[in-house]
């Protein structure tokens, strides 16, 4: 029962070098999101995911690019990390699109 | 688009204390009001949440009051403990919209 886990936990990269931070849950849930967390700015969406395949942007998109192949795995990808990604990224996810969200652990990102 | 302001940003209460959280929205169509509860180094987690057609709800030391006129709905805890030192965010949903609105916010802490 992992429920929603995310990988890596703690990241540091140098600006311009592409990382990519994976999400994977077990519950089938439909809807998976991504947040960035920031001093002042609370919970911020990225991107998220209506099922397979289907993805769209939310508040905060530019520099990150997703996909869903699988149901289960939602991943995401700084093409060319700069300083001001610098944050705590969380997944999260939930059976229907505006109800509970389930949140993982968390990535801790630092671009140098 | 939907917009939350969440007040006030941080709150120190003596344990055994009440202790209480605003949120405004904007948005006179949102019908979903969750409150979760973010232990340090976790990701966010549901705690309580009430729908448009409650004017309140309660579990245990915790309830949420929603008054849908002026458009903002509180957090109460009561008989405050240390274990409820945490960052609490507010979130608003239509459920025409697939996405939660979070708030930026509060970090509570509770004195022994």
């Amino acid at each position: 029962d992992a429920g929603i886990t995310q990988s890596p936990r703690y990241k540091i990269t140098e600006t311009g070098r592409q990382v990519t931070l994976m999400c994977h849950q077990t519950w089938s849930h439909s809807y998976m999101f991504w947040y960035r967390q920031d001093l002042g700015h609370g919970l911020r969406l990225i991107y998220y995911s209506a099922a397979a395949d289907i993805t769209d942007k939310g508040e905060v998109p530019d520099g990150y690019v997703v996909s869903r192949s699988k149901t289960e795995n939602f991943p995401l990808t700084l093409e060319s990390a700069t300083r001001s990604q610098t944050s705590v990224y969380f997944c999260a996810s939930s059976l229907a699109g505006g109800g509970e969200q389930y949140f993982g652990p968390g990535t801790r990102l630092t671009v140098t | 688009g939907e917009n939350v302001e969440q007040h006030p940003s941080t709150l120190s209460v003596q344990e055994g204390d009440s202790a209480v959280i605003k949120c405004t929205y904007s948005d006179s169509a949102s019908n979903y009001f969750p409150w979760y509860k973010q232990e340090l180094g976790k990701g966010p987690q549901l705690i309580i949440d009430i729908r448009s057609n409650v004017g309140e709800k309660k579990d245990q030391r915790i309830a949420v009051t929603l008054n849908k006129t002026a458009k903002h709905f509180s957090l109460h805890i009561t008989e405050t403990q240390p274990e409820d030192s945490a960052v609490y965010f507010c979130a608003v949903n239509n459920f025409g919209n697939e996405k939660l609105t979070f708030g930026t916010g509060t970090r509570l802490t509770i004195i022994p």
